[in-house]
């Protein structure tokens, strides 16, 4: 089955500087890989996705890059507000639909120091 | 309604207990996921449902744990004779989004068995 691995665990970084997220998945099967972030007890929830047909996708602030010779995707957070402070977790799926189980990273704990 | 229910969010049992989850997912999707979630960790798939019909099982998801989606609308998962390692946030999800591209969690409900 797919595998997903995420680092670092932890990450602090200075209020308006950039935060980025690595992973890396097993199967070469998968096609389409979403980062949600979750706030403490609260639902996860989908900041942004890729899909295997593109190598780079930008939204405001976050942007997200996939290497499907290497199997690694990253996540780019620039200008760092303190409400990014939260959890983010990637994750890896066979769908380019999204709506096939998801196999999710262990997490980052995402602090911005102000 | 635009978001996927779960009842209850909070629930402590005494081991050897049984307890039922119910998720109401977004009704205009066909496919209903339950995940669980122990502190630290990312959400790990345990089932999903195509309608009425269970389509794939985790191997987490022991002889203990059933789940139902009778009439293809709400789902209910149960755990019978819980064990101190059930404790854990249990997730539900839909697709969601215009092309049904992205999982939407529910608040998921919080188990504590003591």
């Amino acid at each position: 089955g797919e595998n997903v691995e995420q680092h670092p665990s932890t990450l602090s970084v200075q209020e308006g500087d950039s935060a980025v997220i690595k992973c890396t998945y097993s199967d070469s099967a998968s096609n389409y890989f979403p980062w949600y972030k979750q706030e403490l007890g609260k639902r996860p929830q989908l900041i942004i996705d890729i899909r295997s047909n593109v190598g780079e996708k930008k939204d405001q602030r976050i942007a997200v890059t996939l290497n499907k010779t290497a199997k690694h995707f990253s996540l780019h957070i620039t200008e760092t507000q303190p409400e990014d402070s939260a959890v983010y977790f990637c994750a890896a799926s066979r769908s380019n639909f999204g709506n096939e189980k998801l196999t999710f990273g262990t997490g980052t704990r995402l602090t911005i120091i102000p | 309604d635009t978001g996927v229910s779960q009842d209850p969010r909070h629930k402590i049992t005494k081991r050897g207990q049984n307890v039922t989850f119910r998720c109401d997912p977004i009704s205009e999707h066909n496919r209903l996921y339950w995940y669980r979630q122990t502190l630290g960790q990312g959400p790990e798939f345990l089932t999903y449902f195509q309608n009425e019909a269970q389509l794939e099982k985790s191997r987490l998801l022991s002889d203990r744990f059933s789940a139902e989606r009778p009439k293809g609308s709400f789902s209910t998962l149960e755990i019978q004779r819980t064990e101190q390692g059930d404790s854990a946030m249990y997730l539900c999800a839909s697709p969601a989004g215009a092309f049904g591209t992205e999982a939407f969690f529910g608040q998921g409900t919080r188990l504590t068995v003591v």
